[in-house]
């Protein structure tokens, strides 16, 4: 979904390195969250945010970190990535309440931790 | 992506006929359900959503049913195209309400195509 866009689409880096994946939206919307991929698996929470001043750990929060600086941007950093930290990331958005619980998602990143 | 396929169970259709894909959701409590399409190398891609105190909702050549009894979900795709080839996989919200909006994610569903 174009609205949602995620960047860098790719990247290598190698353990211990510090990245950071950034996500931004022109959906308006409040809600924002992080998942992880894997193969053969469902999408896992990361962490989301409500808004501005909320952040709220998900399922597998250990290693990850966030910053959503704004209402559109919502970062994830990986402080010291280990290999295990390999999968497609996903960001996505959803609105408050009503007929926009629907989750939307960006296009993903593919990381690769050597 | 592209490994998402791997090890998911896989329906192979011809095209121009109709495809039912399942998914068996575990929370009694849920209220809400999305199925996403996800295409290789592409994010997940809302299709279709249904609350709890529906069993049917139909779209653009889909069709969701619910069946709260047995807590089965089902798409249905009306005469298939090519287009269709991904992995398929519902999402359901035990968060009565949604309060937190989480979701609960199935692993999916690779359809493919035959032409």
């Amino acid at each position: 979904d174009a609205d949602v866009t995620q960047t860098p689409r790719n990247r290598i880096t190698k353990t211990g390195k510090r990245i950071m994946l950034e996500c931004s939206q022109t959906k308006g919307h409040d809600r924002m969250y992080w998942y992880r991929q894997d193969p053969g698996l469902g999408l896992r929470l990361i962490y989301y945010s409500f808004d501005v001043k909320d952040i709220n750990k998900g399922e597998i929060s250990d290693g990850y970190s966030v910053s959503r600086q704004a209402q559109a941007k919502f970062s994830l950093s990986l402080e010291s990535a280990i290999p295990n930290q390999t999968a497609l990331y996903f960001c996505a958005t959803s609105a408050i309440g009503g007929v926009g619980e629907t989750q939307y998602f960006g296009p993903g990143t593919r990381l690769l931790v050597l | 992506g592209e490994n998402v396929g791997l090890h998911l169970p896989t329906l192979s259709v011809q095209e121009g006929d109709n495809s039912i894909i399942n998914c068996a959701y575990s929370n009694s409590a849920s209220d809400y359900f999305i199925w996403y399409k996800q295409e290789s190398g592409k994010g997940p891609q809302f299709i279709i959503d249904i609350r709890s105190n529906m069993d049917k909702r139909q779209g653009q050549r889909v069709t969701v049913l619910l069946n709260k009894t047995v807590k089965h979900l089902s798409l249905q795709i009306a005469a298939t195209q090519p287009g269709d080839s991904a992995v398929y996989f519902c999402a359901e919200r035990p968060d009565y309400g949604g309060a937190t909006n989480k979701l609960i994610f199935g692993t999916g569903t690779l359809l493919a195509v035959q032409p």
